[in-house]
């Protein structure tokens, strides 16, 4: 299995630019998270999607970030316009978790870093 | 609350033990879990505790009091690529609560 997949890998792009990140969860798994990772703040979940819904957006943290998964293959987490303190590694992760109140393990992408100028 | 405390940072010599405490306070949760992330790469999966007591994995165990709201993360047998930091992670219902992850540094 190739594992989560995420590109690109590094982006830098000026503030006010549009910025869009990718990720290709593992077949068969129903539920993907996209994170950011800082050193000040650690990993905060942003959305989570499960069978391709949006289930909880509670952690984006304003208008200008969006996230879409159009398929059970693929996602997006767009930031329109970007600012220098949305710069972070932005991690993708799945899992095939079997309901809410069951544990599971997620399974992490190789991570975005984003630099904002 | 859901507030996750671990030590920010740690260090320990090659071949020794080394014990990684995280506490929590959150209302209800399905599992405690412990990721590794090497610097520049994903957090991956160590372990995880739903009932308390002892989980042993290898060289990793991990403990888990639910009533103390308390876990800790035990490495043996410390060897330089366990430099690392760990993440502890409540589940509650389908999300993940991470803590700020503890930095270990193995000296030889």
């Amino acid at each position: 299995d190739a594992g989560v997949i995420q590109s690109p890998r590094h982006e830098v792009t000026e503030m006010g630019q549009e910025v869009t990140l990718r990720c290709k969860p593992i077949s068969g798994h129903n539920s993907l998270f996209w994170y950011r990772q800082t050193m000040m703040r650690g990993l905060e979940l942003l959305i989570y999607f499960n069978n391709n819904v949006p289930i909880d957006d509670s952690g984006m943290p304003e208008d200008r970030f969006s996230a879409k998964m159009p398929n059970a293959s693929f996602s997006t987490l767009k930031i329109q316009p970007s600012e220098p303190r949305d710069s972070a590694v932005y991690f993708c992760a799945s899992s095939s978790g079997q309901g809410a109140n069951f544990p599971y393990e997620q399974y992490f992408g190789p991570g975005t870093r984003l630099t904002v100028t | 609350g859901q507030n996750i405390d671990q030590p920010t940072e740690m260090t320990a010599t090659e071949g020794a033990i080394v014990q990684i405490n995280c506490t929590y306070q959150t209302s209800g949760f399905n599992g405690l879990f412990w990721y590794q992330q090497h610097a520049g790469e994903a957090p991956t999966f160590l372990s995880y505790n739903v009932l308390d007591g002892l989980e042993e994995k290898g060289r990793f165990s991990s403990f888990l009091s639910r009533s103390k709201g308390y876990s800790y993360l035990l490495l043996n047998e410390l060897q330089m690529k366990d430099s690392a930091s760990y993440l502890c992670a409540v589940q509650r219902t389908y999300k993940y609560i991470f803590g700020t992850g503890t930095r270990l540094k193995v000296l030889a």
